[in-house]
């Protein structure tokens, strides 16, 4: 299985501040075929399922604020949100589904300061 | 609308069965594929297994760590996902969730582009 790696574990970040989570996969999510990153972002916040932000490594799901962005390439991936508000404080997690068993990442628990 | 309602969750014993059901609505389910996704208490998402869509012939693939153990199937003529759990163990303790993948406008991505709120799986003596 392809194992994904989230750093940091926590992170506080004040209103307005730039926040910045990092993703690794022990083997290249990048397909030689169609040029594509097979990786996905996505948020939960306490007592709710997780819900999609991000796909391909950089197109935002309808819906989700351009504050959201993603990047990087191969094994090494960002999600950065540009301008921190309060109602993103949550956990956020990787995941790849470039193999047939769609690994996460253990997660990134991002808060407030 | 789409909507995804996990039920049959509860309390068993090592070793016990449960048959998880997923009730979907709002989309063509034989065109889809699904996927379970697990959450242990205070833990991260762990990815289950998957049931593919007609066009795949409805295979299924699974984690290692429930393979032999675990088995996915629909009745797509009441558009049900189900997820029968046996041989369960105190590891297995967790929030499982039904997710729908993709659609056409994901351009194939298969990322789970929407949940079920979750039903609690309970392994203990």
């Amino acid at each position: 299985d392809i194992v994904m790696t989230q750093s940091p574990d926590s992170l506080a970040v004040s209103l307005g501040e730039r926040a910045t989570i990092n993703c690794r996969s022990i083997q290249s999510v990048l397909s030689s075929s169609n040029n594509k990153n097979y990786l996905a972002w996505y948020q939960q916040k306490p007592g709710q399922p997780p819900k999609l932000l991000i796909y391909w490594a950089s197109t935002r799901e309808s819906g989700v604020p351009d504050r959201f962005s993603g990047s990087g390439s191969g094994t090494d991936f960002t999600l950065t949100i540009s301008s921190l508000q309060a109602e993103d404080a949550a956990t956020y997690y990787c995941q790849q589904y470039y193999s047939y068993i769609h690994t996460f990442g253990q997660g990134t628990k991002l808060e407030i300061k | 609308e789409v909507q995804l309602v996990e039920s049959g969750g509860g309390l068993v014993q090592p070793g016990g069965s449960l048959r998880l059901s997923c009730a979907t609505s709002g989309f063509t389910f034989s065109d889809h594929y699904m996927d379970w996704v697990r959450q242990a208490p205070g833990k991260g998402l762990e990815w289950v297994g998957r049931s593919r869509n007609k066009v795949n012939s409805y295979t299924t693939e699974y984690v290692a760590s429930v393979k032999g153990r675990f088995t996915i199937s629909r009745d797509n003529s009441k558009e049900l996902l189900y997820l029968q759990m046996d041989s369960l163990k105190t590891e297995d303790t967790a929030v499982y969730y039904c997710t729908l993948i993709g659609g056409a406008q994901y351009g194939g991505a298969t990322v789970s582009s929407f949940w079920g709120q979750g039903t609690l799986v309970t392994v203990s003596p």
